[in-house]
């Protein structure tokens, strides 16, 4: 059972441009939304995380928009860099809950 | 920064022996984790740990694999008998809110 959705699965983007990801989940239960990205051979890192509580939450070039009744998530990276390039994971977390439900990643290649 | 480190980097095994992954979480922190990463795949959980038991795990982590915090500071997984099946990275991870997890960089295991 897939609890989280996401999707595009590979992004390539121009310097400068935006890179959105997104991620759809079921469980009305989550309530502790991050994202995670992962360089290779390392492991994931905090990025930014939201709650349910707020429509979107912004720090430096990314932001999470947080669409509660469509069950919603996304990553805007604004002026995206060559250095962004890595793999994106959403994740999502029930409050009684220890573990993260990870979406299958996305591969984000900027180019020059 | 603290960050959670994990030995060893890369673990060669033979299928049906046992290997144990070890971790140190960050100092402070309460909740321990196992995840691992199939390559090219999703992040997924296997087991969570707090006061001194396990507090959830999933269908992955099943009599084969056992975890353990041996003193104050080591957070082990043990994998009784290796399949092939069980080739991955494996992430600890650690958090002093149940939310806010800090990846290790993970071990692969490479069982032939």
């Amino acid at each position: 059972q897939q609890q989280v959705k996401q999707s595009p699965q590979s992004l390539i983007v121009q310097k400068g441009g935006i890179s959105i990801i997104n991620c759809a989940y079921e469980n009305t239960a989550f309530d502790y939304f991050p994202w995670y990205q992962q360089f290779p051979g390392k492991g994931p890192a905090l990025l930014i995380a939201i709650r349910p509580d707020v429509s979107e939450k912004k720090e430096g070039r990314f932001t999470i928009s947080f669409n509660k009744s469509a069950k919603q998530f996304s990553l805007h990276i604004m002026d995206s860099q060559p250095g962004d390039s890595a793999t994106y994971f959403c994740a999502a977390m029930v409050p009684t809950g220890n573990q993260f439900y990870f979406g299958t990643g996305t591969s984000l290649t900027v180019i020059p | 920064e603290p960050e959670v480190t994990q030995t060893p980097s890369h673990q060669v095994t033979q299928m049906g022996q046992e290997v144990i992954l070890r971790c140190v979480p960050i100092s402070n922190h309460l909740y321990f984790y196992w995840y691992r990463q199939i390559l090219g795949q999703k992040v997924e959980f296997l087991v969570s740990f707090y006061n001194n038991e396990i507090s959830e795990k999933s269908e992955i982590f099943d009599d084969q694999f056992s975890v353990e915090r041996p003193d104050g500071s080591n957070f082990t997984l043990k994998i009784r008998s290796t399949k092939l099946e069980d080739s991955a990275m494996y992430f600890c991870a650690s958090s002093g809110q149940a939310d806010q997890q800090y990846f290790g960089p993970g071990t692969r295991l490479t069982v032939t």
